[in-house]
């Protein structure tokens, strides 16, 4: 199956910084890497798809990129609202599998 | 809106079944443009893509689990739903039903369900 790994597995930022998020296929997947935020207590909620595509309704600030293998989620200019985990997730090859997660705290 | 609910059991017994159902409103479970799943969340927070379902009933299943798992569809009731059996502690987990969009088994999951603890435990 298709490893996703994911760095870092945390990271403490302040307000208005930028942050990146790599994930890294074991395998080619094209762009068929997608991004999602969990806060706590809550379900996670799509915020990319296909590698760079925003979801409806996701902020403007958050933005993705990379194919093949290696794929980056970038939160532009920091809010504190935005304290969650977040997971890559790739669906071309199966079994579906998704990354182990990088915590943001602010 | 579409919302997505599960419901069920929240205590399944060591070697039973699991039963999980999901409640789709705010739209309708008999379309060709999505398709409708099963993840599951451990207490570590790995996810797990459990399986894949249509409306017309086809399925596609995590190896992992395949020979322990079913989903099924009753569109009369706008549901679709998850048996695990013979369980352990290991299957103890947040379970989620959630939409595929794009009309296609590879897509991303746009609406996910809030989520359901079930515990494995004698």
């Amino acid at each position: 199956e298709v490893v996703l790994t994911q760095s870092p597995d945390f990271q403490s930022v302040s307000p208005k910084e930028k942050v990146t998020i790599t994930c890294r296929a074991s395998q080619y997947i094209s762009n068929s890497l997608h991004w999602y935020q969990q806060k706590p207590d809550q379900s996670p909620k799509l915020l990319i798809k296909y590698a760079s595509q925003s979801f409806s309704g996701a902020p403007s600030r958050f933005s993705g990129s990379g194919s093949g293998t290696d794929f980056t989620l970038t939160i532009d200019s920091l809010e504190a609202e935005d304290a969650a985990t977040y997971y890559c997730h790739q669906s071309s090859i199966l079994p579906f599998t998704f990354g182990g997660g990088t915590k943001v705290e602010i | 809106q579409l919302q997505l609910q599960e419901s069920g059991p929240g205590l399944v017994k060591p070697s039973e079944t699991l039963s999980v159902t999901c409640t789709v409103s705010g739209g309708s479970i008999s379309t060709s443009n999505y398709y409708w799943g099963w993840l599951r969340q451990f207490p570590g927070k790995g996810l797990e893509w459990i399986g894949t379902l249509h409306y017309s009933g086809s399925t596609l299943y995590n190896p992992s689990l395949k020979s322990r798992v079913s989903i099924s569809v009753d569109t009369s009731r706008n549901q679709f739903s998850l048996n695990l059996m013979s369980v352990t502690a290991a299957d103890t987990a947040f379970y989620y039903c959630v939409r595929l969009a794009d009309g296609s088994w590879y897509s991303h999951l746009d609406f996910w369900g809030q989520g359901m603890l079930v515990t494995v435990s004698s």
